[in-house]
Protein backbone atom coordinates (compact mmCIF):
# COMPACT_ATOMS: atom_id res chain seq x y z
CA UNK A 1 0.00 0.00 0.00
CA UNK A 2 1.13 3.41 -0.72
CA UNK A 3 1.54 5.59 2.18
CA UNK A 4 2.73 9.53 2.70
CA UNK A 5 3.11 10.61 5.95
CA UNK A 6 3.21 14.15 7.13
CA UNK A 7 5.17 14.89 10.01
CA UNK A 8 3.16 17.31 11.76
CA UNK A 9 -0.75 16.76 11.93
CA UNK A 10 -1.41 20.58 14.19
CA UNK A 11 1.36 23.57 14.34
CA UNK A 12 0.87 26.66 16.34
CA UNK A 13 3.65 29.34 15.33
CA UNK A 14 4.64 32.78 15.78
CA UNK A 15 5.10 35.72 13.19
CA UNK A 16 8.76 35.52 12.14
CA UNK A 17 9.71 31.78 13.08
CA UNK A 18 10.86 28.98 10.77
CA UNK A 19 8.39 26.34 10.25
CA UNK A 20 9.80 22.66 8.50
CA UNK A 21 6.86 20.99 6.86
CA UNK A 22 8.18 17.35 6.19
CA UNK A 23 6.55 14.73 4.00
CA UNK A 24 8.13 11.17 3.32
CA UNK A 25 6.66 8.73 1.11
CA UNK A 26 7.50 5.12 1.19
CA UNK A 27 7.31 3.56 -2.78
CA UNK A 28 10.33 5.66 -4.61
CA UNK A 29 7.93 7.70 -6.24
CA UNK A 30 9.57 10.69 -7.74
CA UNK A 31 7.09 13.22 -8.19
CA UNK A 32 6.55 15.20 -5.31
CA UNK A 33 4.12 17.85 -4.74
CA UNK A 34 3.51 21.07 -1.65
CA UNK A 35 -0.03 22.63 -1.72
CA UNK A 36 -2.06 24.62 0.22
CA UNK A 37 -5.85 24.38 0.67
CA UNK A 38 -7.84 27.28 1.72
CA UNK A 39 -11.66 27.66 1.81
CA UNK A 40 -13.07 28.73 -1.36
CA UNK A 41 -9.75 28.31 -3.14
CA UNK A 42 -9.40 24.30 -3.41
CA UNK A 43 -5.96 23.44 -3.98
CA UNK A 44 -3.35 25.46 -4.82
CA UNK A 45 -0.13 23.71 -5.63
CA UNK A 46 3.63 25.82 -3.88
CA UNK A 47 6.50 23.24 -5.27
CA UNK A 48 7.28 20.24 -6.81
CA UNK A 49 10.08 18.70 -7.31
CA UNK A 50 10.75 15.47 -9.97
CA UNK A 51 13.79 14.05 -8.40
CA UNK A 52 16.20 13.92 -5.91
CA UNK A 53 17.80 17.78 -5.85
CA UNK A 54 15.19 18.88 -8.86
CA UNK A 55 12.20 21.52 -7.70
CA UNK A 56 9.94 23.39 -9.75
CA UNK A 57 7.89 26.55 -8.49
CA UNK A 58 4.22 26.16 -8.62
CA UNK A 59 1.30 29.02 -8.43
CA UNK A 60 2.00 30.30 -5.29
CA UNK A 61 5.88 29.71 -4.41
CA UNK A 62 6.19 33.48 -2.78
CA UNK A 63 7.53 32.93 1.07
CA UNK A 64 8.09 29.06 0.74
CA UNK A 65 11.02 26.92 -0.22
CA UNK A 66 11.51 23.49 -0.46
CA UNK A 67 13.89 20.47 -0.52
CA UNK A 68 14.78 17.23 -1.41
CA UNK A 69 18.20 15.76 -0.51
CA UNK A 70 16.60 12.65 -0.47
CA UNK A 71 14.35 10.51 -2.61
CA UNK A 72 11.77 9.75 0.33
CA UNK A 73 11.74 13.03 1.82
CA UNK A 74 10.41 16.36 0.36
CA UNK A 75 10.42 19.45 2.68
CA UNK A 76 8.01 22.78 2.61
CA UNK A 77 10.08 25.54 4.67
CA UNK A 78 8.20 29.11 5.82
CA UNK A 79 11.41 30.92 6.06
CA UNK A 80 10.07 33.62 8.26
CA UNK A 81 6.23 32.68 8.95
CA UNK A 82 3.24 35.46 8.50
CA UNK A 83 -0.05 35.54 9.20
CA UNK A 84 -1.41 34.97 5.57
CA UNK A 85 0.45 31.45 5.74
CA UNK A 86 -2.34 30.12 8.24
CA UNK A 87 -3.58 26.69 6.24
CA UNK A 88 -4.01 23.30 5.70
CA UNK A 89 -0.68 22.37 3.82
CA UNK A 90 -1.08 19.13 2.26
CA UNK A 91 2.12 16.82 0.46
CA UNK A 92 0.66 14.64 -2.66
CA UNK A 93 2.55 12.41 -4.90
CA UNK A 94 2.02 10.97 -8.38
CA UNK A 95 0.77 7.30 -8.73
CA UNK A 96 -0.07 6.59 -12.12
CA UNK A 97 0.68 8.24 -15.90
CA UNK A 98 -2.89 9.59 -15.93
CA UNK A 99 -1.32 12.53 -12.81
CA UNK A 100 -3.34 11.04 -10.17
CA UNK A 101 -2.46 12.04 -6.70
CA UNK A 102 -2.14 10.31 -3.74
CA UNK A 103 -2.24 12.91 -0.40
CA UNK A 104 -0.87 12.32 2.87
CA UNK A 105 -3.33 13.58 5.85
CA UNK A 106 -1.93 17.16 5.66
CA UNK A 107 -0.49 19.70 8.20
CA UNK A 108 -2.88 22.51 9.46
CA UNK A 109 -0.18 25.51 10.21
CA UNK A 110 -1.63 28.63 12.58
CA UNK A 111 0.47 31.42 12.74
CA UNK A 112 -0.25 33.86 15.51
CA UNK B 1 -5.04 27.54 -19.03
CA UNK B 2 -6.49 24.55 -18.22
CA UNK B 3 -9.36 25.11 -14.91
CA UNK B 4 -12.35 23.56 -13.22
CA UNK B 5 -15.18 25.54 -12.06
CA UNK B 6 -18.04 23.33 -9.96
CA UNK B 7 -20.74 23.89 -7.80
CA UNK B 8 -20.33 26.25 -5.29
CA UNK B 9 -21.69 24.68 -1.45
CA UNK B 10 -22.96 24.17 0.86
CA UNK B 11 -25.29 21.69 0.01
CA UNK B 12 -27.56 20.01 2.54
CA UNK B 13 -29.38 17.03 2.43
CA UNK B 14 -31.35 14.79 3.71
CA UNK B 15 -30.35 11.28 4.32
CA UNK B 16 -31.33 8.88 0.91
CA UNK B 17 -31.81 12.04 -1.33
CA UNK B 18 -30.19 12.32 -4.61
CA UNK B 19 -27.03 13.82 -5.18
CA UNK B 20 -25.56 16.61 -7.89
CA UNK B 21 -22.70 18.01 -7.65
CA UNK B 22 -21.77 19.68 -10.75
CA UNK B 23 -18.65 20.47 -12.63
CA UNK B 24 -16.95 21.57 -15.81
CA UNK B 25 -13.49 22.16 -17.60
CA UNK B 26 -11.67 23.75 -19.70
CA UNK B 27 -8.45 22.08 -21.07
CA UNK B 28 -6.23 22.36 -24.19
CA UNK B 29 -5.49 18.39 -24.55
CA UNK B 30 -7.73 15.67 -23.54
CA UNK B 31 -7.50 15.67 -19.54
CA UNK B 32 -7.72 13.00 -17.00
CA UNK B 33 -10.79 13.62 -14.50
CA UNK B 34 -11.23 12.95 -10.73
CA UNK B 35 -13.13 13.21 -7.60
CA UNK B 36 -11.76 13.81 -4.62
CA UNK B 37 -13.53 13.68 -1.20
CA UNK B 38 -11.83 15.29 2.28
CA UNK B 39 -13.67 14.12 5.35
CA UNK B 40 -13.07 16.00 8.06
CA UNK B 41 -9.58 16.08 9.52
CA UNK B 42 -8.36 14.21 6.50
CA UNK B 43 -6.43 14.51 3.37
CA UNK B 44 -7.68 13.80 0.19
CA UNK B 45 -8.29 10.48 -1.06
CA UNK B 46 -9.56 9.43 -4.37
CA UNK B 47 -13.17 9.05 -4.89
CA UNK B 48 -13.03 8.21 -8.55
CA UNK B 49 -11.80 8.99 -12.00
CA UNK B 50 -12.16 9.11 -15.92
CA UNK B 51 -9.35 9.07 -18.19
CA UNK B 52 -11.43 9.48 -21.33
CA UNK B 53 -14.48 10.49 -23.12
CA UNK B 54 -17.36 8.88 -22.28
CA UNK B 55 -15.48 6.80 -19.77
CA UNK B 56 -18.21 6.35 -16.58
CA UNK B 57 -15.83 5.89 -13.04
CA UNK B 58 -17.97 5.18 -10.12
CA UNK B 59 -16.94 4.00 -6.10
CA UNK B 60 -19.08 3.67 -3.20
CA UNK B 61 -22.10 4.57 -5.10
CA UNK B 62 -20.69 7.75 -6.70
CA UNK B 63 -20.88 7.95 -10.40
CA UNK B 64 -19.25 10.98 -13.25
CA UNK B 65 -19.37 10.40 -16.47
CA UNK B 66 -16.66 12.12 -18.84
CA UNK B 67 -19.03 13.97 -20.97
CA UNK B 68 -16.11 15.78 -23.73
CA UNK B 69 -19.15 18.01 -25.51
CA UNK B 70 -20.55 19.48 -22.60
CA UNK B 71 -17.28 19.38 -21.62
CA UNK B 72 -18.58 17.80 -17.91
CA UNK B 73 -17.76 15.73 -15.26
CA UNK B 74 -20.72 15.70 -12.32
CA UNK B 75 -21.07 13.70 -9.72
CA UNK B 76 -24.54 11.83 -8.41
CA UNK B 77 -25.35 9.60 -6.26
CA UNK B 78 -28.98 8.14 -5.57
CA UNK B 79 -29.37 7.67 -2.05
CA UNK B 80 -26.85 9.95 0.00
CA UNK B 81 -25.49 8.63 3.80
CA UNK B 82 -25.20 10.80 7.03
CA UNK B 83 -21.48 9.80 6.35
CA UNK B 84 -20.85 10.87 2.81
CA UNK B 85 -20.53 14.11 4.55
CA UNK B 86 -18.05 15.69 3.29
CA UNK B 87 -16.03 18.33 0.92
CA UNK B 88 -15.51 16.91 -2.67
CA UNK B 89 -13.17 18.36 -5.18
CA UNK B 90 -13.50 17.52 -8.81
CA UNK B 91 -9.97 18.08 -10.44
CA UNK B 92 -8.41 17.23 -13.62
CA UNK B 93 -4.93 16.37 -15.23
CA UNK B 94 -3.48 17.37 -18.76
CA UNK B 95 0.06 18.06 -18.26
CA UNK B 96 1.95 15.72 -15.86
CA UNK B 97 2.68 17.35 -12.97
CA UNK B 98 -0.03 20.24 -13.30
CA UNK B 99 -3.82 18.83 -11.50
CA UNK B 100 -5.98 21.98 -11.42
CA UNK B 101 -8.78 21.38 -8.62
CA UNK B 102 -12.01 22.93 -7.78
CA UNK B 103 -12.66 25.15 -5.35
CA UNK B 104 -14.63 22.29 -3.45
CA UNK B 105 -18.04 22.01 -2.38
CA UNK B 106 -18.94 20.89 1.32
CA UNK B 107 -21.77 18.48 1.75
CA UNK B 108 -23.76 18.17 4.75
CA UNK B 109 -25.96 14.76 5.15
CA UNK B 110 -28.44 14.84 7.72
CA UNK B 111 -30.46 12.02 9.50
Amino acid sequence: DVKVTQSSRYLVKRTGEKVFLECVQDMDHENMFWYRQDPGLGLRLIYFSYDVKMKEKGDIPEGYSVSREKKERFSLILESASTNQTSMYLCAITISNTGELFFGEGSRLTVL
Amino acid sequence: GDSVTQMEGPVTLSEEAFLTINCTYTATGYPSLFWYVQYPGEGLQLLLKATKADDKGSNKGFEATYRKETTSFHLEKGSVQVSDSAVYFCALSDVLNDMRFGAGTRLTVKP
